[in-house]
């Protein structure tokens, strides 16, 4: 099945500051690379998704790209606000096997 | 309003207590999963459902139960509880199995002692 690895655990940065949070999958043929952000006490929620069709995609502050000759994908937040404070989760699949999530990745945005 | 509700949020129970935790979703989507969540575990899926009467296991199923006798409610049942089970639990929904948004509820944090 698949293997997905997330990095880092936990994510501290400058408000204004870029974030990048990166994963790697293990299983070829997965072709769908979704991102979610889950907020404290709540449950988690889409932000942006990618297929395996396309190398990036945007939408105004975070972006993903996605690598699939390596196998890796990443999220990118740009001009980070104290709103962005988070856990933030990457999943790959696709097809019959459904999705697979990696670990999380703690972001704290320090004023 | 599109959303999945899942009932208790909270709930305490002792060792062996059958408990019921409820999942509703108003989107008429087909696929309906359970995850639970553990510190430095990520979510992990306990159970899934593609449709009416339609269940399978995930990663994690042992000592949990489902049933799907509606498209809109999908509740997860511990039979004899455990403190290993002690966690936090989502429920979620989408269109499908496949390429599709989850919607995930507001999550029920269950100990037991």
């Amino acid at each position: 099945g698949e293997n997905v690895e997330q990095h880092p655990s936990t994510l501290s940065v400058q408000e204004g500051d870029s974030a990048v949070i990166k994963c790697t999958y293990s299983d070829s043929a997965s072709n769908y690379f979704p991102w979610y952000k889950q907020e404290l006490g709540k449950g988690p929620q889409l932000i942006i998704d990618i297929r395996s069709n396309v190398g990036e995609k945007k939408d105004q502050r975070i972006a993903v790209t996605l690598n699939k000759t390596a196998k890796h994908f990443s999220l990118h937040i740009t001009e980070t606000q104290p709103e962005d404070s988070a856990v933030y989760f990457c999943a790959a699949g696709g097809g019959a096997d459904g999705l697979t999530f990696g670990k999380g990745t703690h972001l704290i945005i320090q004023p | 309003e599109a959303q999945v509700t899942q009932n208790p949020r909270y709930l305490i129970t002792v060792t062996g207590k059958k408990l019921t935790v409820t999942c509703s979703q108003n989107m008429n989507h087909e696929y309906m999963s359970w995850y639970r969540q553990d510190p430095g575990l990520g979510l992990r899926q306990i159970y899934y459902s593609m449709n009416v009467e339609v269940t399978d296991k995930g990663d994690v199923p042992e000592g949990y139960k489902v049933s799907r006798k509606e498209k809109r409610n999908f509740p997860l049942i511990l039979e004899s509880p455990s403190p290993n089970q002690t966690s936090l639990y989502f429920c979620a929904s989408s269109l499908g199995r496949e390429v599709y948004e989850q919607y995930f509820g507001p999550g029920t944090r269950l100990t037991v002692t």
